[in-house]
């Protein structure tokens, strides 16, 4: 019954493939959002999603594109891998403003995918 | 943006020592959340604070809200080596639209039996 999951949990791939990375919640939650956790551990958020619909979007490539088929799934695709995107990724989901206590909105986190570019 | 400053970055301390990590902004945020992080793993939310003033316990550790709800801090009383982690401060406010948390740096934090 895990709340955030993501696949895979690792990832090897070459510069200039193509990948994605799969996120799915059971939690409820509308609002759905990617980051990067870089090497020294700042997590930066890069998307986030709210009933399906983009909300934030840091500057981030435009290689990277988020899809959200339905409010329980928020994935990532990263065309034209470079050294630059190895990091590890985290997929989190919170209640939407009104829908959950107010203010606090906690971000449940998925366990990571970490992505090594060679 | 709005910006945390989380120190320090790295502690090192002995099992039964105490110590307190720190989280400052010149920004003010309508929550501070504190996170455990252990290695290949997400973080792990342990604490929210959204009232100035506000101090919250859970068990050993004390964490705090300064009054202007610029910073905060967390404390640890008696570290045990089931500590050892990294914690991040998030800071949460209202923008662009959505809800959004910023994140400090981190503190990674050992201690040795």
């Amino acid at each position: 019954d895990t709340a955030v999951s993501q696949t895979p949990k690792y990832l090897v791939t070459q510069m200039g493939n193509d990948k994605s990375i799969k996120c799915e919640q059971n939690l409820g939650h509308d609002t759905m959002y990617w980051y990067k956790q870089d090497s020294k551990k700042f997590l930066k958020i890069m998307f986030s999603y709210n009933n399906k619909e983009l909300i934030i979007n840091e500057t981030v490539p435009n290689r990277f594109s988020p899809k959200s088929p339905d409010k329980a799934h928020l994935n990532l695709h990263i065309n034209s891998l470079e050294l630059g995107d190895s990091a590890v990724y985290f997929c989190a989901s919170s209640p939407t403003p009104g829908q959950g206590p107010q203010i606090s909105y906690e971000q449940y986190f998925g366990p990571g995918t970490r992505l090594t570019v060679t | 943006t709005q910006l945390l400053e989380q120190s320090p970055q790295f502690l090192s301390i002995q099992e039964g020592e105490n110590l307190t990590v720190y989280c400052n902004s010149s920004s003010v945020f309508s929550s501070l959340q504190w996170y455990r992080q252990e290695p290949g793993e997400g973080p792990v939310l342990l604490v929210t604070v959204v009232t100035g003033g506000e101090v919250k316990k859970l068990k050993r550790l004390t964490f705090q809200f300064g009054d202007a709800r610029k910073d905060s801090s967390l404390h640890i009383t008696a570290a045990q080596p089931g500590d050892t982690g990294l914690y991040l401060c998030a800071g949460g406010y209202s923008g662009a639209g959505s809800y959004q948390l910023t994140f400090g740096k981190g503190t990674k934090l050992s201690v040795i039996p």
